[in-house]
């Protein structure tokens, strides 16, 4: 039979607020993290990555912070826009080019 | 600009059949992998290759196969088609000597086993 997923949680944000899209990671050996962006019918896209060593990143209109006490990571989307609306998610490893674990995403939907 | 490119963006097949979905890479680099992205789970991966001929397992090896015969071209073989196989598949592929370890991703294939 026809299996159901899991409902992605939705954030619904206003044009021009910011945004924050929460994620808890639970590999203490975790040592670099990644955020992707999926846009309807694409592949995930990279946004913004940041090491354990660090604790915020900051790019064009996003920053990521990373509190590796409490094994969680944050993606703070500035002045939020309508091309923004997508699936965000983490991904986590170990420090090398290698497996990656990901998170099951946030759905950010920009109304007008 | 840097390219993922999968050959079909929708598949439907029926129980039974061997599916060959195929991924090419136009970037030179060493590693490619293949995932399942399924609502609600995230992606899970299925298989990963860090050089051509090499193949290593991922978290969910079951069912499927793969070949990599070439350095750009990773393929991915379900045997015989299950309908727990409905799923969007993604293919990526990063570069080992790149400072970030970001994977590049395809447009994903969705597949539909009946």
């Amino acid at each position: 039979g026809e299996s159901v997923g899991l409902h992605l949680p939705t954030l619904s944000v206003q044009e021009g607020d910011n945004s924050i899209i929460n994620c808890a990671y639970s590999n203490s050996a975790s040592d670099y993290f990644i955020w992707y962006k999926q846009e309807s019918g694409k592949g995930p896209q990279f946004i913004i990555d940041i090491r354990s060593n660090m604790d915020k990143r900051q790019g064009q209109r996003v920053t990521v912070l990373l509190n590796k006490t409490v094994k969680h990571l944050s993606l703070q989307i500035a002045a939020t826009q309508p091309g923004d609306s997508a699936v965000y998610f983490c991904a986590e490893n170990e420090g090398s080019w290698g497996k990656f674990q990901f998170g099951a995403g946030t759905q950010v939907v920009v109304t007008p | 600009d840097v390219k993922v490119t999968q050959s079909s963006r929708y598949l439907v097949k029926r129980t039974g059949e061997k599916v060959f979905l195929e991924c090419v890479q136009d970037m030179d680099h060493e590693n490619m992998f293949w995932y399942r992205q399924d609502p609600g789970l995230g992606l899970r991966l299925i298989y990963f290759s860090y050089d051509v001929k090499m193949k290593e397992k991922g978290d969910i090896p079951e069912g499927y196969s793969v070949s990599r015969e070439k350095k750009e071209r990773f393929s991915l073989i379900l045997e015989s088609a299950s309908t727990n196989q409905t799923s969007m598949y993604l293919c990526a592929s990063t570069d080992t000597d790149s400072l970030s370890y970001e994977q590049y991703f395809g447009p994903g294939t969705r597949l539909t086993v009946t």
